[in-house]
């Protein structure tokens, strides 16, 4: 079965500098969330989107953008980026507004900023 | 983390035996997931257990949920090396989307 694509897998970035990730949902899921994983730490939420809308978001920082376009796929920007940014990025995607079903989650990309 | 609490934080146990791992969470839900995770890894989803639910199986995973406790657990049966990861409960809040997740268990099968 399809699953959740992400690219890139590994991305290395200097202070100050931007990066884009992105999402690619598995097919018919309209829903896409983005987590950030912190060294040792559990995932913690940062911004959804429901059929291109952004429909929740958390502790995401006003330096970090992100979209979904009209195939489904999602881009989170990355600028200004801090050595604090480093972390793993995962994408998740669900079928429905509410995310009552599963959420499934991508491999996820290792930002590493130095 | 902003909700959930897993406990223990590690455990080590010998290949065969079970291994439970509790998790509670502060807020009414929706549904709580249980998820894998490989050192470094992506998430693995495990099973979904609706707030209606009190009880559900897969495989050798049988998963509770308590909702007037706000508590759940997984338990993993004949524990293989292969099961060594890190679990992580995520509970989804009524009316919410996002997933919260708790800190997680460290599960050690030593062969």
């Amino acid at each position: 079965a399809a699953g959740v694509i992400q690219s890139p897998r590994h991305l290395i970035k200097e202070k100050r500098e931007t990066a884009t990730l992105k999402c690619y949902p598995i097919p018919r899921h309209d829903t896409v969330y983005w987590y950030q994983q912190g060294p040792g730490q559990d995932p913690q939420f940062l911004i959804s989107f429901y059929e291109k809308m952004q429909s929740d978001k958390g502790s995401i920082p006003d330096r970090f953008s992100a979209q979904q376009f009209s195939d489904y796929h999602s881009e989170l920007n990355m600028s200004s980026l801090e050595l604090g940014d480093s972390a793993l990025y995962f994408c998740a995607s669900s079928l429905g507004l509410w995310g009552t079903d599963t959420q499934y989650f991508g491999p996820g990309t290792r930002l590493t900023v130095l | 983390s902003q909700q959930g609490e897993e406990d223990p934080q590690a455990l080590s146990i010998q290949e065969g035996e079970n291994a439970t791992m509790n998790c509670s969470y502060k807020t009414s839900i929706n549904n709580l997931q249980w998820y894998r995770q490989n050192s470094g890894r992506g998430l693995v989803h495990l099973i979904l257990i609706r707030s209606n639910e009190r009880e559900k199986h897969s495989g050798r995973l049988r998963v509770t949920l308590d909702t007037s406790k706000k508590s759940s657990s997984l338990l993993i049966t004949a524990s293989r090396a292969a099961d060594t990861a890190s679990y992580f409960c995520a509970s989804l809040r009524q009316g919410a989307q996002k997933l919260v997740f708790g800190q997680g268990t460290r599960l050690t099968i030593n062969p």
